[in-house]
Formats: C-alpha cells, sequence, structure tokens
C-alpha cells in the first residue's frame, strides 16, 4: 500500500524557515516524481513544486521561486521542502503527492502558519 | 500561467440528480487534464485522468469529456457520499493548476 507521511509543520514567524519532510513507502521511490501542493485555509489547491525521481530536475511556482528548495533523498525514500523567508501568504497545508502531472496518491498534509 | 476557470463555484442538487461541473482552459492542453474530489478534512482524491479516463476503483457514475480548452466533469446520478469539492487540475504546462474547486452540496 503506497503511503505518504507528512511532517515537519508548525508555527513559525514572518521571515522565518521551516523544513517539511514527506516519508513514502510502499512504492519504488526513485521511480517516481514527487510533487508538494499547498491549501490555504479555505481555499483551493496551489501547485508549489515538483522534482524528478532523480533529483536533477526542479521546477517551481513563482510564487516561491528563490525563496522554496524541494529536494529528495532516494535512499531514506524521503521528499523534503526547505522553506526560507516565510511569509504569511504561505500559511497552508502542505500536501506530499507522488508524481508531477497525476497525483494518485497524496499524503494527509502537514499545516504550516505563518502569522500576519 | 495557464489560468483554469472551473464554474459553478457551488451547486445544490438532490439525490440521484445528474451534476455537471465546466472547467476551461486558458489555452490549449490537450487532454491534459485531471479531475479530483476533496472531502471535508482529507487529501483530495484523483478520479478521473487524461480527461476522460476513470481512475481504477471509482464509481462509473463518476465521467468526464473534453478536449482542447473545455472539459465536462459528470456525476451521473448524485449519491450522498458525493458531498466534496471538485478540482480540475492541468499537467500540459509548469506550473500545474487548478481550477478554484467546485462545491457540490445536497439540497
Amino acid at each position: 500500500e503506497v503511503q505518504l507521511v507528512e511532517s515537519g509543520g508548525g508555527l513559525v514567524q514572518p521571515g522565518g524557515s521551516l523544513r517539511l519532510s514527506c516519508v513514502a513507502s510502499g512504492f519504488t521511490f526513485s521511480d517516481y516524481w514527487m510533487s508538494w501542493v499547498r491549501q490555504a485555509p479555505g481555499k483551493g489547491l496551489e501547485w508549489v513544486a515538483n522534482v524528478k525521481y532523480d533529483g536533477s530536475e526542479k521546477h517551481y511556482v513563482d510564487s516561491v521561486k528563490g525563496r522554496f528548495t524541494i529536494s529528495r533523498d532516494n535512499a531514506q525514500n524521503s521528499l523534503y521542502l526547505q522553506m526560507n523567508s516565510l511569509r504569511a501568504e504561505d500559511t497552508a497545508l502542505y500536501y506530499c503527492a507522488r508524481g508531477t502531472g497525476t497525483a494518485r496518491h497524496w499524503g494527509q498534509g502537514t499545516l504550516v502558519t505563518v502569522p500576519s | 500561467d495557464i489560468q483554469m476557470t472551473q464554474s459553478p463555484s457551488s451547486l445544490s442538487a438532490s439525490i440521484g440528480d445528474r451534476v455537471t461541473i465546466t472547467c476551461q482552459a486558458s489555452q490549449d492542453i490537450s487532454n491534459y487534464l485531471n479531475w479530483y474530489q476533496q472531502k471535508s478534512g482529507k487529501a483530495p482524491k484523483l478520479l478521473i485522468y487524461d480527461a476522460s479516463n476513470l481512475e481504477t476503483g471509482v464509481p462509473s457514475r463518476f465521467s468526464g469529456s473534453g478536449s482542447g480548452t473545455d472539459f465536462t466533469f459528470t456525476i451521473s446520478s448524485l449519491q450522498p457520499e458525493d458531498i466534496a469539492t471538485y478540482y480540475c487540475q492541468q499537467y500540459d504546462n509548469l506550473p500545474r493548476t487548478f481550477g478554484q474547486g467546485t462545491k457540490v452540496e445536497i439540497k
């Protein structure tokens, strides 16, 4: 069974940093692109970033470019999102998802709160 | 970025009703479109991929159609368990973008 378990969320002050993690199981992690998708409270879904199966290619939505870094450790079956210079508008539930176009599997999300 | 315009933003229908949601892309995305269902407090669930293909295990009352810029998602006979918000999402270009969602409620 495919499982994605996120962690690392919390309350952080504007300008602060946070590192999210996602541990994968139930599939060969190194075979798949992985993505982060976020959802602000009461709002819709926003794709944030994705990374190729070998980590050689990464893409970001414009609003996080230069502030967020997606990475992965295939030996640890883990996906990461390093978030720097956090803003109030980054407040959201962050989901880890398998895939780059079609996300068949999602984690339960980890909540990041940046007060205004 | 490709803009995805979904309508309506919400709807109320009776059990057994046919429900239709539309999604329009700001440019041609061929059939690179997915539909997701998100129930309250849960992660999204893939229902339809490549515009019209039903994901394994998803009830056949759900269907999708369209290509290019105009897409339709249909629930042929609304069931109580279909109460959720539905999102379209394009994956023709980066960044991937979602429609704003359609909240489906029971009348």
